[in-house]
């Protein structure tokens, strides 16, 4: 069975300082790992996903994830965090050609410092 | 290109009442996914449908069940409602399935009192 861990349910960063959110995966299979965002009442929109054509996958409004095997992690980055990435960030996984569901982590809720 | 709807957008329900949800994805996608999500079990998978067929369910009760019409629109209902059905209900559609990019819809609000 797959899942997901998401290490830290908030946290808090100063606008300008590095974003770092944190992912486990476990899987007896090569996933596909997502990272999706969620705005206050709304839905999810996807970041960034890892199909296993490059280990660090860039996404858009500046993040990107580095998919590490060794330690089944998909950990997502900004380098300088702006008040508009205060959000909820979910992790997922899905299992490839037999996986037609996604599995998420259990969020990360962000909250940027002015 | 018009994103994923759901509507409605906010739902007022009683206990033992029955519910249904619509959603209409993204022109030209056939897989189509439900999810739910509360504050204490988070994101959790209901269903998937591609080409009118269910192709995967998660752990719920018979009481939520889907289906999905010929032209990829799909719904979902919930039977003989509890207070613990209160959530945001989530659709997402994709070309295939859940290997592809998953485009979310803004969500229904259910709330059963």
């Amino acid at each position: 069975a797959q899942s997901v861990t998401q290490l830290g349910s908030h946290v808090s960063v100063s606008e300008g300082a590095l974003v770092l959110l944190r992912c486990n995966y476990s899987s007896s299979v090569p996933p596909y790992l997502f990272w999706y965002v969620q705005y206050p009442n709304q839905g999810l929109q996807l970041l960034l996903k890892y199909t296993s054509a490059a280990t660090l996958v860039k996404g858009i409004n500046g993040f990107e994830a580095e998919f590490k095997k060794s330690e089944t992690s998909f950990h997502l980055t900004k380098p300088s965090a702006h008040m508009s990435d205060a959000a909820e960030y979910f992790c997922a996984v899905s299992l490839g050609a037999a996986g037609n569901k996604l599995t998420f982590g259990g969020g990360t809720r962000v909250l940027v410092k002015p | 290109k018009a994103g994923v709807t759901q509507t409605p957008r906010y739902l007022i329900k009683t206990r033992g009442q029955q519910v249904t949800l619509s959603c209409s994805p993204i022109s030209g996608h056939r897989s189509v996914s439900w999810y739910q999500q509360t504050p204490g079990q988070g994101l959790q998978f209901l269903f998937e449908y591609f080409s009118e067929t269910q192709r995967n369910k998660g752990n719920f009760p018979g009481r939520f069940s889907g289906r999905q019409f010929s032209n990829s629109r799909s719904e979902m209902n919930v039977s003989t409602l509890e207070l613990g059905d209160s959530a945001l209900y989530l659709c997402a559609s994709s070309l295939r399935g859940a290997r592809d990019e998953q485009y979310f819809g803004p969500g229904t609000r259910l709330t059963v009192t």
